[in-house]
């Protein structure tokens, strides 16, 4: 069946470091791709997103680019903030309206 | 922005009751689901919902879970006699389910606590 793959965390920055948290799929088919993000004692927020190969999908300084070939959609960031702490979820989806298959997530914490 | 809201916040009941969790899914979107994540770890699917039917649902879905759309506006989550391992987060979504706009987009969730 479809599965996900995340980094292991807790991932410990200093403020202004460089992110990368790797995520690789299986998943039949071409599936939309996702992040998303929980914030200490709250609920799923989308982060961002990409459907097709190559894409990017870009918000709040955050980048993943949908790899295809290596079934990858790594989540970057170039210089992370201590607001940036969160728990964050990579997640395909293999057709429209279908379920979200969620990676175990990986918890990032940013030090001032 | 529209947003998806759930009720209660925090559920606690006793082992053997009956829990109802309700949900109001943004109102245009046609697809419904719920999550689940027990503490500390990942966030399970459990059921999909679309066109008045489970379009899908997970092994965890079993006898003991039903969902129910009563009214066009709200949409819940039954268990029916609750156990000890149902104490979890449970996340409500929902989507438009188009090719552009495919996200779901979540609830703060009802943390669930079975004593």
């Amino acid at each position: 069946g479809d599965s996900v793959t995340q980094m292991e965390g807790p991932v410990t920055l200093s403020e202004e470091a460089f992110l990368t948290i790797n995520c690789t799929y299986t998943a039949t088919g071409y599936p939309s791709l996702f992040w998303y993000v929980q914030y200490p004692g709250e609920g799923l927020q989308l982060l961002l997103k990409a459907t097709k190969a190559d894409d990017k999908g870009s918000n709040k300084g955050f980048e993943a680019t949908y790899r295809k070939e290596t079934t990858s959609f790594h989540l970057e960031k170039g210089s992370v903030q201590v607001s940036d702490s969160a728990v964050y979820f990579c997640a395909p989806q293999r057709n429209q309206g279908g379920k979200l298959i969620f990676g175990q997530g990986t918890e990032l914490s940013v030090k001032p | 922005e529209p947003e998806v809201t759930q009720t209660p916040s925090h559920q606690v009941t006793q082992m053997g009751q009956e829990v109802i969790l309700r949900c109001v899914p943004i109102s245009n979107h046609l697809y419904f689901y719920w999550y689940r994540q027990i503490l500390g770890q990942k966030v399970e699917f459990l059921v999909s919902f679309y066109n008045n039917e489970i379009s899908e649902k997970s092994e965890i879905f079993d006898d003991q879970f039903s969902v129910e759309r009563p009214d066009g506006s709200n949409f819940t989550l039954k268990i029916r006699s609750t156990k000890l391992e149902d104490s979890a987060m449970y996340f409500c979504a929902s989507s438009d389910g188009s090719a552009k706009r495919t996200e779901a987009f979540f609830g703060q969730g009802t943390r669930l606590t079975v004593v």
